[in-house]
């Protein structure tokens, strides 16, 4: 399996633009976690789905932030309009539950709101 | 609510000797996990270490053990024999166990640790 996948590892965006994270789970997982790591505030879980259904949003810091998972391999965390202020690396993590063994993460997006 | 603390934002260790990071957590659950994951200079984060609560036995992956204290609830990871490439934050993490759909992680800030030729 080639793990979790995240597209883009990098953007570098203009602030007011719409910026759009993708993720691809490790295949057979049910649940997905979207995190935002910043040197200030560490990781921050922002949303989680289960059976791609949204479990937990109560991390997405305000309206501008939104995330979808249309199926059981794919989800976006889209940014609309981004701010500067949400510059930081961008993980996504899957697991399969019922197993707890963690989570196995992607390698994050570095987004750079200029 | 649980709460994760490393109370060590920096270590440093010399090649080839040992370090122990502390975790301690606040909980009322009696079945949860814990775990340690590492994250290099190249950000991935990398599971490192899992212990089940109700495993009294400490759980060990190579150079990397834990010494458990379920009573002080203190998760503290030892890294023997210290490499370069041990040069990385290590973040501590707490899981409810038989939580359903609830899989979220507890996190703490991290310690940041480096190895020193």
């Amino acid at each position: 399996d080639a793990g979790v996948i995240q597209s883009p590892r990098h953007e570098v965006t203009e602030m007011g633009q719409e910026v759009t994270l993708r993720c691809k789970p490790i295949s057979g997982h049910n649940s997905l976690f979207w995190y935002r790591q910043t040197m200030m505030r560490g990781l921050e879980l922002l949303i989680y789905f289960n059976n791609n259904v949204p479990i937990d949003d109560s991390g997405m810091p305000e309206d501008r932030f939104s995330a979808k998972m249309p199926n059981a391999s794919f989800s976006t965390l889209k940014i609309q309009p981004s701010e500067p202020r949400d510059s930081a690396v961008y993980f996504c993590a899957s697991t399969l539950s019922g197993f707890d063994y963690g989570y196995t993460f992607g390698s994050g997006t570095r987004l750079t709101v200029v | 609510a649980q709460t994760v603390t490393q109370s060590q934002p920096e270590m440093s260790v010399q090649e080839a000797e040992t370090v122990t990071l502390s975790c301690t957590y606040d909980t009322s659950e009696n079945n949860y996990y814990l775990f340690w994951y590492k994250q290099p200079p190249s950000r991935q984060m990398i599971l490192v270490i899992r212990q089940e609560a109700y495993k009294q036995q400490n759980a060990t992956e190579n150079r990397f053990s834990v010494n458990f204290q379920k009573a002080a609830k203190s998760f503290s990871l030892k890294i023997s024999d210290s490499q370069l490439g041990d040069t990385a934050m290590y973040f501590c993490a707490f899981m409810k166990a038989n939580a359903g759909n609830n899989r979220k992680l507890i996190w703490g800030l991290g310690t940041s640790l480096a190895v020193n030729p």
